[in-house]
This record gives C-alpha cells, structure tokens and sequence, in this order.
C-alpha cells in the first residue's frame, strides 16, 4: 500500500541531546513537509521541499535542520538550540504541478518529549 | 500574503444536530480548498477538496461549496454523528508564491454528544 510512513510514533529526548524523526513516503510525491502542532493549536510549518536536494524554511525553522537525498525521504533533526522542543510532529508529502500543490497525504505523526 | 480563517471551537453538538464550521480565506490567486479532520493521535486525513469556484466538495455526509464572492468555504454536515468527534482543520493550496505551501487555519474542535 502507498502512503507516509513516520517513526518512531512516541520519542523521548535528554536536554541538550539531538534527534532525527524519520519521514518516508512510497507516493512518489515531489514534495515534502514537517509541520510541528502543540496541544489545542493549528499546524506550523518547520521546513518543506519541493524536489530532492532542495529545501526551504517555514515559518519556525529555527532550531531544525532537514536534508533531502531521496524523493521518498525527508528527516528531520531536532537539534539542542530548539528550546521548547516537546510537540507532535507531523510529516506530509503532495505533488506540485502547475505551481501549486495537490492535497496532502500526512503521516501518523511523531510525539517527541524531553525529558 | 495568503491566509485562512476559520471558526474559533470548541464546538459541542448533540447527535444529529446540523454542523456548519466557517472558513473563509485570503489568496492572490486562484486557490484550491481542502478540508481535513484529525482524530486524537493521529495525523490530518483529507475530508474533501475543491479546486475552482463553485466547486461542491462532498465526503462521508460533509459538503462544503468553493464560493469565490464570498472567499469561504464553509463545512456542512446535516446530521453528526458521535464518531464525527475531532479537530477540522480548512486549508488552501493557491498558485507559486515564495513559498508553494499548504496554508492551514488553526482547526476547529468538534464534540459530539450521544
């Protein structure tokens, strides 16, 4: 079955440590996304990407970094400069044709928490 | 820049009342509008789409009409059910821009009561 594919589902992160949440897709979708939602709110976009090796900052990059090596993949690391970091964490891909993208398939999501 | 705005919640029925949950958007150009709902855990699922004015998307009881003089696109659903219980959230893909992206509202929490 095609789909996005997020692992793990719950993440526990020491202070001070980096953390990678995995995103895979088998869509062959070219674009791909990390939103991040904190209890009781919308989605904010952490960074996205719309073709392999090629990625953009969101609105709330600061403190995340991505790479896109692969269509199907699109990590995200969580690094210790993001200073509130505990969240659910949301990965989607879509295709982007005539400049503008289609509807999004979303991941089952990641709860990343610090402990 | 582009935006979407939609009903503050929560929003708490009893089953089989009529829902209708606002949304109205800001684009530049010609946007497609996306409903999506999310259940406690778990990530978005789309509910339904339009793509061009007067547009009826239509999924599961929901409908919700792209009306381009009004710049809405209100879901409706006229008898709710238990299981519709989750968060809404309307959404618009409009053309190029800077960035490309999805543009999200902050989502609507709907409680359905047996």
């Amino acid at each position: 079955d095609g789909g996005i594919t997020q692992s793990p589902k719950y993440l526990f992160r020491k202070e001070g440590q980096n953390v990678t949440l995995s995103c895979e897709q088998n869509l062959n979708h070219d674009a791909m996304y990390w939103y991040r939602q904190d209890p009781g709110q919308g989605l904010r976009l952490i960074y996205y990407s719309q073709i392999v090796n090629d990625f953009q900052k969101g609105d709330i990059a600061e403190g995340y970094s991505v790479s896109r090596e692969k269509k199907e993949s699109f990590p995200l690391t969580v690094t210790s400069a993001q200073k509130n970091p505990t969240a659910f964490y949301l990965c989607a891909s879509s295709i982007f044709e005539n400049r503008r993208n289609t509807e999004a398939f979303f991941g089952q999501g990641t709860r990343l928490t610090v402990v | 820049g582009d935006s979407v705005t939609q009903m503050e919640g929560p929003v708490t029925l009893s089953e089989e009342a009529f829902l209708t949950i606002n949304c109205t958007y800001t684009a530049t150009g010609y946007p497609s509008l996306f409903w999506y709902v999310q259940y406690p855990g778990e990530g978005l699922q789309l509910l339904l789409k339009a793509t061009k004015a007067d547009d009826k998307g239509s999924n599961k009881g929901f409908e919700a009409t792209y009306r381009k003089e009004t710049t809405s696109f209100h879901l409706e659903k006229g008898s709710v059910q238990v299981s519709d219980s989750a968060v809404y959230f309307c959404a618009l893909s409009d053309h190029g821009g800077s960035q490309g992206n999805l543009i999200f509202g902050k989502g609507t929490k709907l409680s359905v009561k047996p």
